[in-house]
């Protein structure tokens, strides 16, 4: 399986909601990561997970709260968000953070805040 | 940190010509160089990618060359077919031997077009 998942697809929430973006895989890949899109723009990094552990924070509003619940799972916990946040939110995966390892990118959950 | 930038932002081809497309790193410590296409509404998936121990790598209709004195590399497409038409984005990072946490720098990507 060489695959990462994500639900939802589409999400569409109002600035006072609470909700949660889900990531899974199940390629025994110890690094995870959080990427913002937006239209016609690269990934921005977010946040980056090595072994269950939280290593890099891209400065991201609180707003924002990732949690890595095992080493196949990561969320990404949204609160109070703006609209200016809609957009694409991807989760990759990798063997491991030291860098020269493919990510393998989910097909995302498309975000609107209203 | 490092700093990819790609140029241009599209690019139109006819349906079999090559497409060459370029970019430039600023970081001379940067050794891996992954090259990514998103097709309009999908994920990104990695295409081709070059470490800095070579030179040229070669997969079917795909290649990617890379000149370290310079700090830029292109990725090279013969034979375009209208499938090929996408956003493409290269990357650079700096794989460490020791594990430390090593971060993907995208360059801005480009649009590409194969006109049938």
């Amino acid at each position: 399986d060489t695959e990462v998942t994500q639900t939802p697809k589409h999400l569409v929430m109002g600035m006072t909601n609470k909700k949660s973006l889900k990531c899974e895989q199940h390629m025994g890949h110890r690094a995870m990561y959080w990427y913002k899109q937006k239209a016609k723009k690269p990934p921005e990094l977010m946040f980056v997970y090595s072994y269950e552990k939280l290593s890099i924070n891209e400065s991201v509003p609180s707003r924002f709260s990732p949690e890595c619940p095992n080493s196949s799972l990561l969320n990404l916990h949204l609160h109070a968000l703006q609209p200016e946040d809609s957009a694409l939110y991807l989760c990759a995966s990798s063997q491991d953070t030291g860098g020269g390892y493919e990510q393998y990118f989910g097909p995302g959950t498309r975000l609107t805040v209203t | 940190g490092e700093n990819v930038e790609q140029h241009p932002s599209t690019l139109s081809v006819q349906e079999g010509d090559s497409a060459v497309i370029k970019c430039t790193y600023s970081d001379s410590a940067s050794n891996y160089f992954p090259w990514y296409k998103q097709e309009l509404g999908k994920r990104p998936q990695l295409i081709i990618d070059i470490r800095s121990n070579v030179g040229e790598k070669k997969d079917q209709r795909i290649a990617v060359t890379l000149n370290k004195t310079a700090k830029h590399f292109s990725l090279h497409i013969t034979e375009t077919q209208p499938e090929d038409s996408a956003v493409y984005f290269c990357a650079a990072s700096k794989a460490s031997l020791t594990g430390a946490n090593s971060k993907l720098t995208f360059g801005k990507g480009i649009t590409l077009s194969v006109r049938p």
